[in-house]
Order: C-alpha cells, then sequence, then structure tokens
C-alpha cells in the first residue's frame, strides 16, 4: 500500500525557518516531491529529491533518506506569502503518477 | 506554451447528469493525469495515461471514464454525477525527457447538488 505522512498545521514567524516532515511507505519509488498549493490554485512545483541529501533551491531546501523513509522541506526567512498548503508526494511505479500526503498548512504569522 | 488547459473552471451538476472535463496540453507530453483533491486532503489518482490510446486506472476511478485519442487532450467524463464527486479535478502532465516534474492545469472546481 502507500502510506505518506505529514502534520496537519504548522505555524511559524515572519523570518524564521521553519522544517516541514514527511515520511513515506510505498511499494515503488521513482522520486519524492514537494509542492507548494495556495487555497484556490492549482499544486506549484518546489523541489524532486530522489537520491539521499540535501537539495537547495534558495529559501528553500528538501531532504531526503530513502533508507528512513524521510524527507522534509526547509523555509528559510519566512514570508507572509509562505503561507499555503505544502504537499509532500512521492512519484510511485504506476506511470509515473503521484501519492500525495494529506498536506501540511503552513501559517506564516507577523 | 500555454501549458496545460482545464474547462471548465467551476460547475454545478444535479444528481444523475454527466458531464466531461477538459484537459489539454501544448507541450508534447506523453504522459497525464487526472487526480481530485477534496478539502483538506491531498491529491488523489484517478485516471491515467502513458500515451495516446493507453490508459489505465488509478486509485479512485469508480464512477469516472477517460480517453486518450490525441497526445494533447486527456478528458474525464462523469456519466452519472453523485455528491461524492464533489471535488476539485486537477490535470496534470509530464514529458518524457522531464519526468521530475508534473506540470498542473488550473483545475475544475465540481458541485454536484
Amino acid at each position: 500500500g502507500q502510506n505518506i505522512d505529514q502534520p496537519t498545521e504548522m505555524t511559524a514567524t515572519e523570518g524564521a525557518i521553519v522544517q516541514i516532515n514527511c515520511t513515506y511507505q510505498t511499494s515503488g519509488f521513482n522520486g519524492l516531491f514537494w509542492y507548494q498549493q495556495h487555497a484556490g490554485e492549482a499544486p506549484t512545483f518546489l523541489s524532486y529529491n530522489v537520491l539521499d541529501g540535501l537539495e537547495e533551491k534558495g529559501r528553500f531546501s528538501s531532504f531526503l533518506s530513502r533508507s528512513k523513509g524521510y524527507s522534509y522541506l526547509l523555509l528559510k526567512e519566512l514570508q507572509m506569502k509562505d503561507s499555503a498548503s505544502y504537499l509532500c508526494a512521492v512519484n510511485s511505479n504506476s506511470g509515473y503518477a503521484l501519492n500525495f500526503g494529506k498536506g501540511t498548512s503552513l501559517l506564516v504569522t507577523p | 506554451n500555454a501549458g496545460v488547459t482545464q474547462t471548465p473552471k467551476f460547475r454545478i451538476l444535479k444528481i444523475g447528469q454527466s458531464m466531461t472535463l477538459q484537459c489539454t496540453q501544448d507541450m508534447n507530453h506523453n504522459y497525464m493525469y487526472w487526480y481530485r483533491q477534496d478539502p483538506g486532503m491531498g491529491l488523489k489518482l484517478i485516471y491515467y495515461s502513458v500515451g495516446a490510446g493507453i490508459t489505465d486506472k488509478g486509485e479512485v476511478p469508480n464512477g469516472y471514464n477517460v480517453s486518450r485519442s490525441t497526445t494533447e487532450d486527456f478528458p474525464l467524463r462523469l456519466e452519472l454525477a453523485a455528491p461524492s464527486q464533489t471535488s476539485v479535478y486537477f490535470c496534470a502532465s509530464i514529458g518524457q525527457d522531464e519526468l521530475n516534474e508534473q506540470f498542473f492545469g488550473p483545475g475544475t472546481r465540481l458541485t454536484v447538488l
């Protein structure tokens, strides 16, 4: 089966750093994705990890440990516009379709 | 490129009605997907296609049908709408050379009353 877990909600302060964790148990693995989704909008791609380690892209970084079935998304220098839902997804073997977690709703406060 | 486009943006259906959600991509992508997203939930795969003429079921296919007669188009058909199909529907695609990113359409918000 497919099981992807992430916290439901998080709150952080503007300018701070926040880490959103994701654990997964899936029958196939072709990579792990993080998407950002603002309310009423489509998901937008943030990062992709297929090998263990840290991928950095500006204020956003993503880490993967395949042996632990674990990933995190790190957001630095938080801005109010970072308030959104963050979706962890694993690329399965089924035609490269994505299996999504339920998403973490991040609220950035002044 | 327009990317992935979906029509309509919003629709209200009565129970038992049918409709087709349209999805088109102009990036010559082989792989296309339909997901649904219920409030507070992640996306769930309905159907997918790895190329023209080839479709397969995802996690939640019941009540839906798809076709893929061209590379560009991947319509999703609801034959007998039910309240449980009230959701936001997203179409997505990836190219053979870009397997590390799925491009999503803007979504169709469907309400069945």
